[in-house]
């Protein structure tokens, strides 16, 4: 499957705990994107980042939430001490180099915090 | 002023007839424009992409896009129910980020 990768597909944590969410880009793909979608909500940009390097982070909360995207393996979305209001859809998408590249989203991860 | 906005509907079209969803952006700078479609519970996939004024066509969907407007279009010709879904605009200015629109809930009555 070249397709985007993100696991775990359901991820259920209690409050105060960690989630960690994985996405392993498009086969040749460098450029990857999370996004946040909230129940009949459009998705709201939360990170961009390329290979080692954050590019932009506007969208995401400054608190508990971190993103990663090493030089080996996957990138990661990190939220520490969940709260319920952090329960939503998160989509990993990545992209190819060239100005206007589209966006291909992996199959997202809920997360449900209870 | 949002930077992308749709209609969010639900907008509602006979089987057979056409669906035209709109779609407006409020950065003049945007380059390049997407659609994409979401069924309930799963992830978007991408439909069209348009980068110049005038249409575009692929198969029954057809992406207008007007830059002089900030106005870009998709409409979908022979409407089937597996058409239903929530349609997404999302437009790009260079290589930043896709900002999407907040969606239009498309219903195709048999």
């Amino acid at each position: 499957n070249a397709g985007v990768m993100q696991n775990p597909r359901h991820l259920v944590r209690r409050r105060g705990q960690e989630a960690r969410l994985r996405c392993s880009p498009m086969k040749g793909h460098s450029h990857v994107y999370w996004y946040r979608q909230l129940p009949e909500e459009g998705l709201k940009f939360m990170v961009y980042l390329q290979k080692e390097n954050i590019i932009d982070e506007s969208g995401m909360p400054k608190e508990r939430f971190s993103a990663e995207f090493p030089k080996e393996g996957p990138s990661i979305l990190r939220i520490q001490q969940v709260v319920r209001g952090d329960s939503a859809a998160y989509f990993c998408a990545s992209s190819g180099e060239g100005v206007g590249s589209p966006l291909h989203f992996g199959n997202g991860t809920r997360l449900t915090v209870t | 002023q949002k930077e992308v906005e749709q209609n969010s509907g639900p907008l509602s079209v006979p089987e057979g007839a056409i669906a035209s969803l709109n779609c407006t952006y409020s950065d003049r700078g945007s380059q390049s424009f997407f659609w994409y479609r979401q069924y309930s519970g799963k992830s978007p996939e991408l439909i069209m992409f348009i980068y110049s004024n005038g249409d575009k066509e692929d198969g029954r969907f057809t992406a207008q896009l007007n830059k002089a407007s900030q106005y870009v279009s998709l409409l979908i010709r022979d409407s089937q129910p597996s058409d239903s879904a929530t349609y997404l605009c999302a437009v790009r200015k260079g290589a930043q980020k896709l900002v999407f629109g907040q969606g239009t809930r498309l219903t195709i009555n048999p």
